[in-house]
């Protein structure tokens, strides 16, 4: 069971290029979430997903794109990086809350660099 | 959500118990009290929440007032391995699991 894993750990991109960063979970968790985290700061949403197929924006979601075609996969895209968009990026997912609150699980993060 | 405040740092020393406070003065009846951690370079993670009672499991304990505008997290034998920035959220119960994240406690665990 290996929880939320993140795929790359590392990267660094240069002004302008695209990536896409991949979350995927093993827990059959509905909710799924992308934060960002910049140095000395809480984290914020960008976008999340409450289930297959459907996605919507956060706090911050500006520059960012997503798309959610498996239950288990949350992809997190960046079309054109800018040097704003240094950070370290978390995904987690959860159960829904469906009035019960449900903690969320946290992937260890991949850090990026824009150049 | 209700707004929270906490001290940014605290220290403790091996062994003894930390005692976390945060304020949550605005909140509203069907918020809760959650608490994250987040050790150093990875993703937070899920301590405990609760609603008006307090609470315990096997991490820690929450102690939440009365009147519910503050809110104790106790890590009852505090080790160096619980050092991390702790994060105090309240959040309603049907606001899509959403948690919003503020700057946090440092707790730094001394040996």
């Amino acid at each position: 069971n290996a929880g939320v894993t993140q795929t790359p750990k590392f990267r660094v991109l240069k002004t302008g290029q695209s990536m896409t960063l991949l979350c995927a979970q093993d827990m059959n968790h509905e909710y799924m979430y992308w934060y960002r985290q910049d140095p000395g700061m809480g984290l914020r949403l960008i976008h999340y997903s409450v289930g297959e197929g459907t996605t919507a924006k956060g706090e911050v979601p500006d520059g960012y794109n997503v798309s959610r075609l498996k239950k288990q996969n949350f992809l997190l895209g960046l079309e054109s990086a800018a040097p704003s968009q240094t950070s370290v990026y978390f995904c987690a997912s959860s159960y829904p809350s469906r009035g019960v609150n449900q903690p969320q699980h946290f992937g260890d993060g991949t850090r990026l660099s824009i150049l | 959500d209700a707004k929270t405040t906490q001290p940014p740092s605290m220290d403790c020393a091996e062994g003894r118990a930390a005692n976390l406070p945060c304020n949550h003065s605005t909140i509203s009846g069907n918020e809760y009290v959650y608490w994250y951690r987040q050790i150093h370079s990875q993703g937070p993670q899920y301590i405990i929440h609760g609603l008006k009672n307090n609470e315990t499991n096997e991490m820690a304990s929450l102690i939440i007032t009365e009147d519910r505008k503050s809110s104790t997290l106790i890590l009852p034998h505090a080790t160096l391995r619980d050092t991390a920035v702790y994060y105090c959220i309240v959040r309603a119960v049907n606001a899509g699991n959403m948690l919003t994240f503020g700057g946090g406690t440092r707790l730094m665990v001394k040996p």
